[in-house]
């Protein structure tokens, strides 16, 4: 198994442009996340999907943050437009959990988001 | 509500110390516990877990076993590496079908040779 895929690994762009963050969770995984990371706030929750379907999204800091889970196989991750202040490293994990067990939870290697 | 508190890094340790790291935790029933680890530049990985009370999760030397009674789940190796140079994340999940993890701040262990 691959993993996590998440794409780009680095990003830099300049305020005001738009950036999409792309993830592709295991094959199989019926829930997703989105996690950003700072050194100022730690690793923090922005949204979860399960089966596809947005489920709590309570941590999307603004409008300006939207994610979107077409099918099993890819997620996307879009601010609009961008701030210096989004600069961070997000992150996408995706899991399993039937019968009320978990049976994975497992993280991509991150995007690192530079906005100048 | 469900939290997890971490003791504040950095920890700075010399090669073949002692590591502990303390977790402790505030939840409703019987959670499942976990250690992530991440190394610099790479996303966070299971390191352990542990499902239900007094159960030892273990990896890579490190152990952590959890103790319902003082609601933790400390983790400690009896001798680190240069290697273990890493951020260690403690995590909580409620039991039933929650999908999310209650995560620790992080503690950031710098060991030198």
């Amino acid at each position: 198994d691959a993993g996590v895929i998440q794409s780009p690994r680095h990003e830099v762009t300049e305020m005001g442009q738009e950036v999409t963050l792309r993830c592709k969770p295991i094959s199989g995984h019926n829930s997703l996340f989105w996690y950003r990371q700072t050194m100022m706030r730690g690793l923090e929750l922005l949204i979860y999907f399960n089966n596809n379907v947005p489920i709590d999204d309570s941590g999307m800091p603004e409008d300006r943050f939207s994610a979107k889970m077409p099918n099993a196989s890819f997620s996307t991750l879009k601010i609009q437009p961008s701030e210096p202040r989004d600069s961070a490293v997000y992150f996408c994990a995706s899991s399993l959990v039937q019968g009320g067990i978990l049976y994975g939870y497992t993280f991509g290697s991150g995007t690192r988001l530079t906005v100048v | 509500g469900n939290s997890v508190t971490q003791m504040e890094g950095p920890v700075t340790l010399s090669e073949e110390a002692f590591l502990t790291i303390n977790c402790t935790y505030t939840a409703t029933g019987y959670p499942s516990l976990f250690w992530y680890v991440q190394y610099p530049g790479e996303g966070l990985q299971l390191l352990l877990k542990a499902t239900k009370a007094d159960d030892k999760g273990s990896n890579k030397g490190f152990e952590a076993t959890y103790r319902k009674e003082t609601t933790s789940f400390h983790l400690e190796k009896g001798s680190v590496q240069v290697s273990d140079s890493a951020v260690y994340f403690c995590a909580l999940r409620n039991a039933g079908n929650n999908r999310k993890l209650i995560w620790g701040l992080g503690t950031s262990l710098a060991v030198n040779p």
